[in-house]
């Protein structure tokens, strides 16, 4: 049972736009910084959004970060096949002495 | 270019010790900004932060495997290592290496990975 929660699904369309939710508590998402990132199949894990909304180099805009209260999401604009993949959140949680947790991932589906 | 790269025995048997290391090129592990992680992944399922090391030495582990879990650094040959002892097939996984900072949570270059399965 992972810290945070998120859909272990989502699908959508090309071009259409999607959001994935990660909800957590006030000791971990309520009060630091949400990270999300992309797997794709049998690849390592990339980071997709840090900070505020912030993109690495080389993420697309259409790539997006939110976070209120205690909940977080990222969406995904202009569907594209090539976004089909597992994402996770992570933040770390004040209350188990700092580790960082992960979600429990999302397998987006382009239909 | 960062890069990281994992190394160490594929397979281990239950009860016995697993050791990974993990070797950065393209950035001094001793320039002191940055945390040294490591993640595993079981086969199907999420990921799970298991630790992290500083320069300095200083460690962090995820409670659930604090007491069979070390991490250690070697600046000198510019790596760091993960033992995981009292192995079961429970720990059977894909484990990364990856750099950490300077956010916690914030991993912006990772190995490949490399899975160890636990079996006799």
């Amino acid at each position: 049972q992972s810290v945070l929660t998120q859909p272990p699904s989502a699908s959508g369309t090309p071009g259409q736009r999607v959001t994935i939710s990660c909800s957590g508590s006030s000791s971990n998402i309520g009060t630091n910084y949400v990270y999300w990132y992309q797997q794709l199949p049998g690849m390592a894990p990339k980071l997709l959004i840090y900070g505020k909304n912030q993109r690495p180099s080389g993420v697309p805009d259409r790539f997006s970060g939110s976070k209120s209260g205690t909940s977080a999401s990222l969406a995904i604009s202009g569907l594209r096949s090539e976004d089909e993949a597992d994402y996770y959140c992570a933040t770390w949680d004040d209350s188990l002495s700092g580790p960082v947790v992960f979600g429990g991932g999302t397998k987006l589906t382009v239909l | 270019q960062v890069q990281l790269q994992e190394s160490g025995p594929g397979l281990v048997k239950p009860s016995q010790t697993l050791s990974l290391t993990c070797t950065v090129s393209g950035y001094s592990i001793s320039s002191g900004i940055s945390y040294w992680s490591w993640i595993r992944q079981p086969a199907g399922k999420g990921l799970e932060w298991i630790g992290r090391i500083y320069t300095s030495g200083s460690t962090k582990y995820i409670p659930s495997l604090k007491s069979r879990v070390t991490i250690s650094v070697d600046t000198s040959k510019n790596q760091f290592s993960l033992k995981l002892f009292s192995v079961t097939a429970a720990d059977t996984a894909v484990y990364y290496c990856a750099r950490e900072g300077p956010g916690m949570g914030l991993f912006d270059y990772w190995g490949q990975g490399t899975l160890v399965t636990v079996s006799s």
